[in-house]
């Protein structure tokens, strides 16, 4: 049981390349978050999703968009990569008991 | 100012001691979660509290609903404990997702 893995761990990318981040569970959770940590300030919503085929934006989606087409991938696309995305990225899943589960993160640089 | 504040920031202390982490928010919530980040990164739940107090082996979470403080305590500490502690809330009202409001955080450091 691998619960919510992310995919890479690490990435350097240059100003304007897009890149998309792989988030999968295996314990058929509904929901599902995508969240951002800058140094020093908590984690930052991006996008969540109840449920496969819907998705709504969290507190800082500028520069972002995702898809839920199956219960097991949310994937978070980031489009025109800028310095400001320089951070790093974590995928969770709420558990039906509304504990929450967290992959071990995407260390993303933009340079 | 941040819904949620924990303190203190930063904490060292000496590997056997008592230690208190804080965390004061300022919106009604139906829950409260303890997280622990390890220094590789990965984020671990301890704790989903909404009333009184919980205990895992040496690590012990309360909460005061009216007060919307809660405190994590960390008895005998280890150096493996060494970690950021983080406190998030769920607020009242939040249904459609769940969604969390996170503090920035207590990075502790505990020395041999």
């Amino acid at each position: 049981n691998a619960g919510v893995t992310q995919t890479p761990k690490f990435r350097i990318l240059k100003i304007g390349q897009s890149m998309t981040l792989q988030c999968t569970q295996d314990m058929n959770h509904n929901y599902m978050y995508w969240y951002r940590q800058d140094p020093g300030m908590g984690l930052k919503l991006i996008y969540y999703s109840v449920g496969a085929g819907i998705t709504d934006k969290g507190e800082v989606p500028n520069g972002y968009n995702v898809s839920r087409s199956t219960t097991e991938d949310f994937p978070l696309r980031l489009e025109l990569a800028a310095p400001s995305q320089t951070s790093v990225y974590f995928c969770a899943t709420r558990t039906g008991n509304y504990g929450y589960t967290f992959g071990s993160g995407t260390r993303l640089t933009v340079v | 100012k941040n819904e949620v504040e924990q303190s203190p920031q930063n904490l060292t202390a000496q590997e056997g001691e008592f230690i208190t982490i804080n965390c004061s928010y300022s919106v009604g919530i139906s829950a409260l979660h303890w997280l622990q980040q390890h220094p590789g990164g990965g984020i671990v739940s301890l704790f989903m509290l909404s009333s009184g107090k919980k205990k895992h082996g040496r690590l012990i979470a309360t909460i005061n609903i009216q007060e919307k403080h809660s405190s994590l305590h960390i008895t005998a500490s280890h150096p493996r404990d060494s970690a950021v502690y983080i406190c998030a809330v769920r607020p009242l009202g939040e249904t459609s997702g769940s969604r969390l409001t996170f503090g920035e955080g207590t990075q502790l450091t505990v020395n041999p």
